[in-house]
Order: structure tokens, then sequence, then C-alpha cells
């Protein structure tokens, strides 16, 4: 099992829809979580940060953790095209010290 | 407020050549990792430094592979010589405590001939 895994892709949605990213981790003492925005040929760039059981929401993002389900997820609403991008989730896990754990992506496309 | 700074943004070696990539965190940052990424790969960590010390460099290759985080100046990542496998983005990213989200430098992309 990997330590930090995202649902398979890629996601194609239209525009305006709600794109929903997901991603698991295996550690339950896991304290913090980030999600990642990373376009073709750049560097990843964080979007969303939570620390507590619960919705989070900034603008159109917002991520969603339980902690019980060992589960985070990051919604997109009102997609826009320039949304796409591969989105990275990121854990930072009891197991791995004081570093992020990334998941391997999942690359959205949102077509006009 | 400069973000995360690395140099050079592309880097070209032949193999056996070496390869030293830089980065300077942000201002207020004292922690720094290094992670590498392969094409149509995820990002693999490889050391994490704070000022003179290396913290954890549990996924850096046991050969070759060098990184240093000095008082002055910017942390290194030293690539000794270098074969066709290293060619990857090399990213760094700084932060302001382990418990906050990365910062990330736009990377150098090492390329191995």
């Amino acid at each position: 099992q990997k330590e930090v895994e995202q649902n398979s892709g890629p996601l194609s949605v239209p525009e305006g829809a709600i794109a929903s990213l997901n991603c698991t981790y295996s550690d339950r003492v896991s304290q913090s979580f980030f999600w990642y925005r990373q376009y073709s040929g750049k560097s990843p760039e964080l979007i969303m940060s939570i620390y507590s059981n619960g919705d989070k929401e900034d603008g159109r993002f917002t991520a969603q953790l339980n902690k019980a389900s060992q589960y985070v997820s990051l919604l997109i609403r009102d997609s826009q095209p320039s949304d796409s991008a591969t989105y990275l989730c990121a854990v930072n896990m009891e197991t791995s010290g004081s570093r992020l754990t990334f998941g391997e992506g999942t690359q959205l496309t949102v077509n006009p | 407020n400069a973000g995360v700074m690395q140099n050079p943004r592309h880097l070209v070696r032949r193999r056996g050549q070496e390869a030293r990539l830089r980065c300077s965190p942000m201002k207020g940052h004292s922690h720094v990792y290094w992670y590498r990424q392969l094409p149509e790969e995820g990002l693999k960590f490889m050391v994490y430094l704070q000022k003179e010390n290396i913290i954890d460099e549990s996924g850096m290759p046991k050969e070759r592979f060098s990184a240093e985080f000095p008082k002055e100046g910017p942390s290194i990542l030293r690539i000794q010589q270098v074969v066709r496998g290293d060619s990857a983005a090399y990213f760094c990213a700084s932060s302001p405590d382990w418990a906050y989200g990365y910062t990330f430098g736009s990377g150098t992309r090492l390329t191995v001939v």
C-alpha cells in the first residue's frame, strides 16, 4: 500500500462543473495535509492546507478531512479551463519525520 | 520578498561530470527540502536540511549524491559522476517550520547526455 494514494486519473470535467479529487493516507497519526497544483513544466504551488476534521473553504476550493477514515479531498467548484493541472496531495506523517510525503498526483482537465 | 530561488533553471551535463544545484530559501525560512521528479511521476523526497545540519537524508541515494546547507550561502545538492538516470527535475522547497506547507522553487531541469 502506498503511503499517500490519489484517485487515478486523468479526470476530465466540463467547464462550470465540480471537480472532486481524493486522497487516502496510511499513517493514522498524520497531522498536516496539503493540496498542491502543478501546471505542466512548472513547480508545485500550495493551494490549500487543512489540519483538523471537517471542511475548509477558500474561494472556489474546499478541502475536506476525515482522520478516522484517513481521507482528504479537494473540491473545485465552477471549474475553469485554467484549473487544468496536476493536483498533488501531500501529508506530514508521523512515520516520515518532518517531511511531506506526496501522492502521485491526479491530472485534471477542464473542457470549455 | 523573493520566493525560493533555484539556479540554474536548466543544466546539461555529460555522463561522468558533476552537477551542482543551488537553492536559496525564502527569507525567514530555515527548513530546506530537496525533491526529485521524474517525467510523469510524483515528487520523491531526497533530503531535509536546516542550517549546517542534515536532518533527514533517507531519500538520498547512498552514492554520488550529497547535500549541504552552510551557515552562509545557499543550499547545494551535488551529484557526482552523473548518469542518464539522473535526468529529472530537482525541486527545492522551504518552510518556516516543519508543520507548515512548503514553498517550492522553480526547479532545476537536469539533462544528462
